[in-house]
């Protein structure tokens, strides 16, 4: 049982450069979620996932894509890097309301 | 919309006590109480739900004041092992996916 995984683990960009974070979860939650972390600002959400086929906007939601493959993948993708996106990337899911969020082991991306 | 947490970092004696507040502007639903360590993801601790339950986990607990929209997570007779940034993330409701928000984090080092 993997819980969330993340691909890749580090990745350096240059700027104008695009790419793809991959997440799978093997938990059958019906959320899933994209968060950044920076030092000093916490967690905070970019996109969010509540069911297959459904997606919205976060906090930071600019500069980003994702899609909601099927129940188990969401993909989030940067079009054009910018160094204000050097960030850590989290993939969560999550399930009942009553459950906490399940983290996958982080992207760290640095962009110059 | 984010959580005030306090105190921002700590330094314990193995044995001692320690507490970590969050609070909120807003009328919660839930608090949630996360562990990082170094360079991990984020592991879920405990969530409070509305209606004041204190909740414990081993030597860990917490209580949530629905009242004054506030939440305090306990850690009694510390461990190594506890070193590490505590982050809450408060919701205002069930199933409000992008209403969700963590904490700036509280480093909690415990040293022998």
């Amino acid at each position: 049982n993997a819980g969330v995984t993340q691909t890749p683990k580090f990745q350096v960009l240059k700027t104008g450069q695009s790419m793809t974070l991959q997440c799978a979860q093997d938990m059958n939650h019906n959320s899933m979620y994209w968060y950044r972390q920076d030092p000093g600002m916490g967690l905070r959400l970019i996109y969010y996932s509540a069911s297959e086929g459904t997606t919205d906007k976060g906090e930071v939601p600019n500069g980003y894509n994702v899609s909601r493959l099927n129940k188990r993948e969401f993909s989030l993708r940067l079009e054009s890097a910018a160094p204000s996106q050097t960030s850590v990337y989290f993939c969560a899911s999550r399930d009942r309301t009553s459950y906490g969020y399940t983290f996958g082991s982080g992207t760290r991306l640095t962009v110059v | 919309q984010q959580p005030v947490q306090s105190p921002q970092a700590v330094i314990l004696r193995e044995g001692e006590d320690a507490v970590i507040n969050c609070s909120s502007s807003k009328a919660l639903y839930s608090v949630h109480w996360y562990r990082q360590k170094h360079g991990e993801a984020p592991v879920f601790l405990m969530i409070l739900l509305k209606g004041g339950e204190q909740k414990g986990h081993e030597k860990i607990s917490a209580s949530f004041n629905e009242k004054k929209q506030q939440s305090s997570l306990y850690l009694t007779a510390s461990q190594l092992s506890y070193s590490g940034t505590y982050f809450c993330g408060t919701e205002e409701g069930p199933n409000t996916g992008n209403q969700f928000y963590f904490g700036t984090g509280t480093s909690l080092t415990v040293i022998p």
